[in-house]
């Protein structure tokens, strides 16, 4: 079936510290986005990123469609950017949401 | 207002009641979703409205039964619902069908 792997699964860092999640899509993709589930549940969009590059403060994201893989890079890491983070695509007119990535921050 | 609300936040429901949740958005989008996510899951695609039309639906068991009023606003159904059914429902709309999606905080269900 269609994949779309997230990686790595768990990921704890200190506050300060840098960091790359990973999106690869088993088939071609379309319309991806990266959001970020706060505690409460809440999905929040962080990027709108069919290809090419994007920043936004202290994130930034990268889609190469061609390969089939989006990156997540998160700098100068915050408590308050605790959660889950999911790439999501457009994959044969379904929208595919990945694993998610949980990222720990400590003080 | 780049806002999409969703009521009720919670709802606690017997498997022989009915209930419906609302969505509402005032982006002047054209595209609205419900997603259906269990405990530390992704979310899952339940049904598609594009310009008012359900254009998706994801092999949903008939006890959820969108509805789609107007523009604005997206309501799901709920009938017999089985324990299993437990979950967040989450509501998101885009300017278009598959376009940047944005997401509702959500209806914390639980059958009982």
């Amino acid at each position: 079936g269609i994949q779309v792997e997230q990686s790595p699964p768990d990921l704890i860092l200190q506050e300060g510290a840098n960091s790359t999640l990973r999106c690869n899509f088993s088939d071609s993709v379309n319309n991806l986005q990266w959001f970020h589930q706060n505690p409460w549940g809440q999905l929040i969009n962080l990027f709108y990123i069919p290809s090419g590059t994007k920043q936004n403060g202290r994130l930034s994201a990268t889609t190469v469609a061609t390969e089939r893989y989006s990156l997540l890079y998160i700098s100068s890491s915050q408590t308050t950017d605790s959660g889950v983070y999911f790439c999501a695509g457009v994959i044969n007119n379904d929208m595919r949401f990945g694993a998610g990535t949980r990222l720990t921050v400590k003080p | 207002d780049t806002e999409v609300t969703q009521t009720p936040k919670h709802l606690v429901m017997g498997m022989t009641n009915k209930k419906s949740l609302k969505c509402e958005q005032h982006m002047g989008h054209r595209a609205m979703y419900w997603y259906k996510q269990k405990a530390k899951k992704p979310p899952e695609l339940m049904f598609v409205y594009s310009y008012e039309k359900l254009s998706i639906n994801e092999s949903v068991p008939s006890r959820f039964s969108p509805e789609c009023p107007n523009s604005s606003l997206l309501n799901l159904h709920l009938h017999a619902l089985q324990p299993e059914d437990s979950a967040l429902y989450l509501c998101a709309s885009s300017p278009g069908r598959w376009y940047e999606q944005y997401f509702g905080p959500g209806t914390r269900l639980t059958v009982t």
